[in-house]
């Protein structure tokens, strides 16, 4: 079946620093790619997508390539702020239904 | 604001009990999906409806029931409560029932079981 792994959090970085969040998948099909952010106490909401191979979905900063050879799909941001603070979940979607398969979610902590 | 609206925001209630748990999607939103959350589990896809039919199934327990009412609005039914349903319960809904579109959610019910 279809599934997404990210890495565990919590990632704690300082203002400023650099961020990457490592996603990866297997897709009975061809899918489509997401990145959700989830703030806290609220729900999710879309950062960003990409429909196909080498795609680059960008939002508010963050970017993440589609990389069909290597089924990723790397979320990163050059320099995060205390508000980038949430979770964020790697997801994909296949097929003509749009179930959508998420990854367990990796909690960012920015300090200043 | 995404325009999902969920009720109610907090629910407590016993084990064995029933509840109901209601979503009212985005204007001119068709689709609604339904997931629950667990600090165990992470983010669990239960069901999804398009236009009133349901259109996909995920890890949906045959105590949880849902539908789509003909304003589109639906309702997730859980019953014989156990403490291992506590958990958030978000609903989503999209324009279409294929494609890339995005995916807009509630704020959640938290649910409660003592």
């Amino acid at each position: 079946g279809d599934s997404v792994t990210q890495m565990e959090g919590p990632v704690t970085l300082s203002e400023e620093a650099f961020l990457t969040i490592n996603c990866t998948y297997t897709a009975t099909g061809y899918p489509s790619l997401f990145w959700y952010v989830q703030y806290p106490g609220e729900g999710l909401q879309l950062l960003l997508k990409a429909t196909k191979a080498d795609d680059k979905g960008s939002n508010k900063g963050f970017e993440a390539t589609y990389r069909k050879e290597t089924t990723s799909f790397h979320l990163e941001k050059g320099s995060v702020q205390v508000s980038d603070s949430a979770v964020y979940f790697c997801a994909l979607s296949v097929g003509g239904y749009q179930k959508v398969t998420f990854g367990i979610g990796t909690k960012l902590q920015v300090i200043p | 604001d995404s325009g999902v609206t969920q009720t109610p925001k907090h629910l407590i209630t016993a084990t064995g009990q029933r509840v109901t748990l209601r979503c009212s999607p985005r204007s001119g939103d068709l689709s609604v999906y339904w997931y629950q959350q667990s600090l165990d589990q992470g983010l669990q896809f239960l069901i999804q409806y398009y236009n009133g039919e349901e259109r996909a199934k995920g890890n949906i327990l045959e105590r949880f029931s849902a539908q789509q009412f003909p304003d589109l609005h639906s309702e997730l039914n859980l019953s014989s409560l156990e403490l291992g349903d506590s958990a958030l319960y978000f609903c989503a809904s999209s324009v279409l029932a294929g494609g890339p579109s995005e995916q807009y959610f509630g704020p959640g019910t938290r649910l409660t079981v003592t």
